[in-house]
């Protein structure tokens, strides 16, 4: 079945600690997108990426850092510099960026807590 | 500047009765609209998109949506609600090559 794996579901950080989050998806999507929920406010936008090698900030990029090397792989880091990390994170993907094809797939996404 | 208002954050409806979730809009341009349904700690499912064409939209599970320019508007509806209906909606928007922007969500409440 082709769709986008998160892992790990719950992930703790500690105080001064870079975390990676893991973002996998076989569906042959060339775009891809990392999203931090938070209750109340919706979905905002961390980064994108809309071809292999190639990644731009969103709204809410500080404190964050991300890597295209693969077009299956777009793994997001969240560095000590994010003071406020505890949230929700989306993964999503999509066949192309910019067209009414747009359609976002997503990921089961990632619970971080810190500790 | 595109944005998404959804007015209410919940709403709650008995079992068998009609669901409305309203959704408006903002965009200076046609815009994309979607309708995404989240369960409790999972990701986001499409229910539904407009793009172009006819602007009632029908989707997934029983929903539709209806695109009125006139009224900026792209509210969801479901004639009998059923108890797992219950779950956080959103409401996005899109133009052209641009970012697609959610709504904060209403979560839906459906009692027995």
């Amino acid at each position: 079945d082709g769709g986008i794996t998160q892992s790990p579901k719950y992930l703790f950080r500690k105080e001064g600690q870079n975390v990676t989050l893991s973002c996998e998806q076989n569906l042959n999507h060339d775009a891809m997108y990392w999203y931090r929920q938070d209750p109340g406010q919706g979905l905002r936008l961390i980064y994108y990426s809309q071809i292999v090698n190639d990644f731009q900030k969103g709204d809410i990029a500080e404190g964050y850092s991300v890597s295209r090397e693969k077009k299956e792989s777009f793994p997001l880091t969240v560095t000590s510099a994010q003071k406020n990390p505890t949230a929700f994170y989306l993964c999503a993907s999509s066949i192309v960026w910019g067209t009414e094809q747009e359609t976002q797939y997503f990921g089961p996404g990632t619970r971080l807590l810190v500790l | 500047a595109q944005s998404v208002t959804q007015l209410g954050s919940h709403v709650s409806v008995s079992e068998g009765a009609l669901v409305l979730l309203r959704c408006n809009y903002s965009s200076s341009v046609p815009p994309y609209l979607f309708w995404y349904v989240q369960y409790p700690n999972q990701g986001l499912q499409l229910l539904l998109k407009y793009t172009t064409g006819a602007t009632l939209v029908k989707g997934i599970n029983g929903f539709e949506a209806e695109f009125k320019k006139s009224e900026t508007s792209f509210h969801l509806t479901k004639p009998s609600a059923h108890m797992s209906d219950a779950a956080e909606y959103f409401c996005a928007v899109k133009t052209g090559g641009f970012k697609t922007i959610f709504g904060a969500g209403t979560r839906l409440f459906v009692k027995a």
